[in-house]
């Protein structure tokens, strides 16, 4: 089974500011890895899939990037909205993993 | 809209069983692979099963195999979970979640809201 291990566990950032997520695989995924949003009380919902595609209706201010084992979510500049926990997930290999989230909170 | 509606969660002993249902709708249910995929409160997530687009395949984590079984019914847009000889570890919020496409590997989306199972004596 991969192992998804995310970076840092909480990120504390002002609104505005660029917050950079990390995600690392242990052993190469390829592309195979999605970013989710879940925020109190909700379903977590797509942000990413294949490392560096918005899903439908995601604002510009998302990206991310990496191939293989390291991969990076960018939020280039928080909204208030964007206060929640995100994860990534492989699905190069089976089964399919989670990493256990950044929580992003407002500093 | 793409909609995903679970129930069935409730309060349950040890050693007791369940099942949850998925009602879909906003799309064409049997072009896609489902998956359940779990939260205990408080953590992160954990994927439990998938099923195929025609129910011919099915696969499940080893923490729920033998204990748990996934089908659907496509012709009522409908996924279910039958959970037998639970544990207290088995409570989560349980969630059903439309695949990318009828292949097994992919990403999530959209995901149900969830329901909650507690196995509790």
């Amino acid at each position: 089974e991969i192992v998804m291990t995310q970076s840092p566990a909480t990120l504390s950032v002002s609104p505005g500011e660029r917050a950079t997520l990390s995600c690392r695989a242990s052993q190469s995924v390829s592309s195979n890895l999605a970013w989710y949003q879940q925020k109190p009380g909700q379903a977590p919902r797509l942000l990413i899939y294949g490392a560096s595609t918005r899903a439908t209706g995601i604002p510009a201010r998302f990206s991310g990037s990496g191939s293989g084992t390291e991969f990076t979510l960018t939020i280039s500049s928080l909204q208030s909205e964007d206060f929640a926990v995100y994860y990534c997930q492989q699905y190069n290999n089976w089964p399919q993993t989670f990493g256990g989230g950044t929580k992003v909170e407002i500093k | 809209e793409v909609q995903l509606v679970e129930s069935g969660g409730v309060v349950v002993q040890p050693g007791g069983s369940l099942r949850l249902s998925c009602a879909a709708s906003g799309f064409t249910f049997d072009d896609y692979t489902m998956h359940w995929v779990r939260q205990a409160p408080g953590k992160g997530l954990e994927w439990v099963s998938l099923i195929s687009w025609d129910g011919g395949s099915t696969y499940y984590a080893d923490s729920v195999k033998g204990r748990f079984t996934i089908s659907r019914d496509n012709s009522k847009n409908s996924l279910y979970l039958q959970m037998n000889s639970l544990r207290t570890e088995d409570t989560a919020l349980y969630y059903c979640a439309k695949a990318s496409g009828p292949q097994q590997h992919g990403w999530f989306d959209p995901w149900g809201q969830g329901t909650l199972v507690t196995v509790s004596s």
